[in-house]
């Protein structure tokens, strides 16, 4: 059963405290990136990755990092320098070859503040 | 250059009727134009996308209008339902780059 999962659901984080969401997919895709959204807003993109090893920053990356050590694989910290993290996670993968410019998204993830 | 803007940002719409969501972009290297559907608390789904060679495409009750020389595209959505309900988002690319996404359309079609 192929797609993107992304883990956990819910995620609740304490002040000054940092936090790890989960994306993993297993389409073969070449690229990975994370978007947040914001009640009734749009797709801002935080980080996006091309190549295992390597990675980009979007259009808000402050208080947020990423690793990609595997191709299936690119997991988002968001920092306690994030002064405002209550948002709604979203990962999406999209192949380099054929199929240009689709992305597939995973499920999300919803973080809030305690 | 790099922006999508989508218009309405919500509508309204009574079964049966054909809400239009317009988006416009500047970039005229962009080739690749999908439409998302997102259901609350869900992540966006593919609905349908087109290229700049052709100026329509239709997939079931779901057309995309293509406008190159204007540098506009619109989503209709025929004989809507209540199902239909969702967040929808308009996006452009340039070969295998990253999408730019449009701010959104929140529609409702009321029974």
């Amino acid at each position: 059963d192929g797609g993107i999962t992304q883990s956990p659901k819910y995620l609740f984080r304490k002040e000054g405290q940092n936090v790890t969401l989960s994306c993993e997919q297993n389409l073969n895709h070449d690229a990975m990136y994370w978007y947040r959204q914001d009640p009734g807003q749009g797709l801002r993109l935080i980080y996006y990755s091309q190549i295992v090893n390597d990675f980009q920053k979007g259009d808000i990356a402050e208080g947020y990092s990423v690793s990609r050590e595997k191709k299936e694989s690119f997991p988002l910290t968001v920092t306690s320098a994030q002064k405002n993290p209550t948002a709604f996670y979203l990962c999406a993968s999209q192949p380099l070859a054929g199929q240009q410019g689709t992305q597939y998204f995973g499920p999300g993830t919803r973080l809030l503040v305690l | 250059q790099q922006q999508v803007k989508q218009s309405p940002q919500s509508l309204i719409v009574q079964k049966g009727g054909i809400p239009i969501i317009n988006c416009a972009y500047e970039n005229t290297a962009f080739d690749y134009f999908p439409w998302y559907q997102q259901f609350p608390g869900k992540g966006p789904a593919l609905l349908i996308a087109i290229r700049p060679d052709v100026s329509e495409k239709k997939e079931g009750r779901f057309t995309i209008s293509f406008n190159k020389s204007a540098k506009q595209f619109s989503l209709h959505i025929m004989d809507s339902q209540p199902g239909d309900s969702a967040t929808y988002f308009c996006a452009a690319s340039k070969g295998a780059q990253k999408l730019v996404f449009g701010q959104g359309t929140r529609l409702t079609i009321n029974p």
